[in-house]
């Protein structure tokens, strides 16, 4: 079975903290994704990585960074954390272009305080 | 613009009962389209996947269809259980797209 593991369930920062979430996936797959979920605005793109060093942004980047130095893992900082970055963070990962879909990580709660 | 819109929205029923989620899109190039459950607080987890030839899969008590020519998708519920009460949601990927489109979801609860 594929894995995709994100490093934290819960996590509370204060304001302006430099936050780092990590997502690591063993299926050796190209494709890594960071998303964002909220109540009623359902799943949103933060970056996109397709290869080692390799990324893109997504549909929300604003505040956000990422980093892929090795394939297996996806990193996504937030710089300076605010309290409108309180969310649901969900990595994914996928093979060649998205041919059979994504496989998702359990989910971190970060809660910014 | 590529879209995926789901409905109902919420749904609630009777544990044994059957139901059905529906899933129309609007992806051009179409690549596959997956059905995934999201318990309350977790990561969604893959029911089904679905290429263009294919247009039923099963998984359980959850089969999936795909019409490619009318772009439309529905999950089948059969004999509920509590433990279905989740959120379902479609989700297409695009032919050279690495980006996958998601629809809103609809959330089910299954009550005794």
């Amino acid at each position: 079975d594929v894995k995709v593991t994100q490093s934290s369930r819960y996590l509370v920062k204060r304001t302006g903290e430099k936050v780092f979430l990590e997502c690591v996936q063993d299926m050796d797959h190209e494709n890594m994704f960071w998303y964002r979920q909220d109540p009623g605005l359902g799943l949103r793109l933060i970056y996109f990585s397709y290869d080692v060093k390799m990324k893109e942004k997504g549909d929300i980047p604003e505040g956000y960074s990422v980093s892929r130095e090795k394939k297996e893992r996806f990193s996504l900082i937030l710089e300076s954390a605010s309290t409108n970055q309180t969310s649901m963070y969900l990595c994914a990962s996928s093979g060649g272009q998205g041919a059979f879909g994504a496989f998702f990580g359990q989910g971190t709660r970060l809660t910014v305080v | 613009k590529n879209q995926v819109e789901q409905s109902p929205q919420s749904l609630i029923i009777l544990e044994g009962k059957n139901c059905t989620l529906q899933c129309n899109y609007t992806v051009s190039p179409f690549s596959n389209l997956r059905w995934y459950k999201q318990d309350t607080g977790r990561g969604p987890v893959s029911l089904t996947i679905m290429t263009f030839s294919e247009n039923t899969k099963s998984n359980g008590r959850y089969t999936a269809t795909l019409d490619a020519d009318t772009k439309q998708s529905s999950l089948h519920i059969t004999a509920s259980q509590l433990s279905d009460s989740a959120s379902y949601i479609c989700v297409v990927s695009g032919g050279s797209s690495y980006k996958l489109i998601f629809g809103s979801g609809t959330r089910l609860l299954v009550r005794p």
